[in-house]
């Protein structure tokens, strides 16, 4: 079934580990993006790509890292998690990013920093 | 600053129409979207609206007016499985976009 795949779907961290969050899509679409999605608050972008070898900072970048190798992967890495880092993370892709601009969501990633 | 205002909360009876309202205030406009999202799901695409005017798909319909800053989506014959959060974003001059809190309607037998 196309779509994308987030791993993990949840994860308990503690404060100052790495972590990445991985995030897998088949519907070869150019742009990607991650979000974190927090109570009382909308989806925040944190970083995006609109093709395979470029990436943009976004609204929250500041902790996190990405890259984009390919198309079908774009990992979200935290190289020290702090507690404000507890959120729940969704990949996004869309075919591009000026057109209709429909985002496809995976699964989400629930994470928690102690 | 770029702002999306909507209810945080409505309430409606099952059978019954509810209109959800959101204005914004972005730099620049290239569209505005409707999402739902379930709890604990992810956010799946319901409508895009980037002319003035009404646009139905089904059950539901959204309206955008740009010179206002308003938009709404509008649900009818309402069903229990409506019971969602309900996300407005506007696309942006730099083609971002700009998510509201969301609105969660609660649907009532």
């Amino acid at each position: 079934i196309a779509g994308i795949t987030q791993a993990p779907t949840s994860q308990i961290l503690a404060a100052g580990r790495r972590m990445t969050l991985r995030c897998t899509q088949d519907m070869r679409h150019n742009a990607m993006y991650w979000y974190r999605q927090d109570l009382g608050l909308g989806l925040r972008l944190i970083h995006y790509s609109n093709t395979a070898g470029t990436t943009g900072k976004g609204e929250v970048p500041d902790g996190y890292s990405v890259s984009r190798a390919n198309t079908d992967d774009f990992p979200l890495t935290l190289a020290s998690a702090v507690p404000s880092q507890t959120s729940v993370y969704f990949c996004a892709s869309s075919e591009g990013s000026r057109d209709t601009g429909e985002l496809f969501f995976g699964e989400g990633s629930r994470l928690t920093v102690l | 600053g770029q702002n999306i205002d909507q209810p945080t909360e409505m309430t409606a009876t099952e059978g019954a129409i509810v209109q959800i309202n959101c204005t914004y205030q972005t730099s620049g406009f290239n569209g505005l979207f409707w999402y739902q999202q379930h709890a604990g799901e992810a956010p799946t695409f319901l409508s895009y609206n980037v002319l003035d005017g009404l646009e139905e798909k089904g059950r539901f319909s959204s309206f955008l007016s740009r010179s206002k800053g308003y938009s709404y989506l509008l649900l009818k014959e309402l069903q229990m499985k409506d019971s969602a959060s309900y996300l407005c974003a506007v696309r942006d001059s730099n083609y971002q976009l700009i998510w509201g809190a969301g609105t969660k309607l609660i649907i009532k037998p």
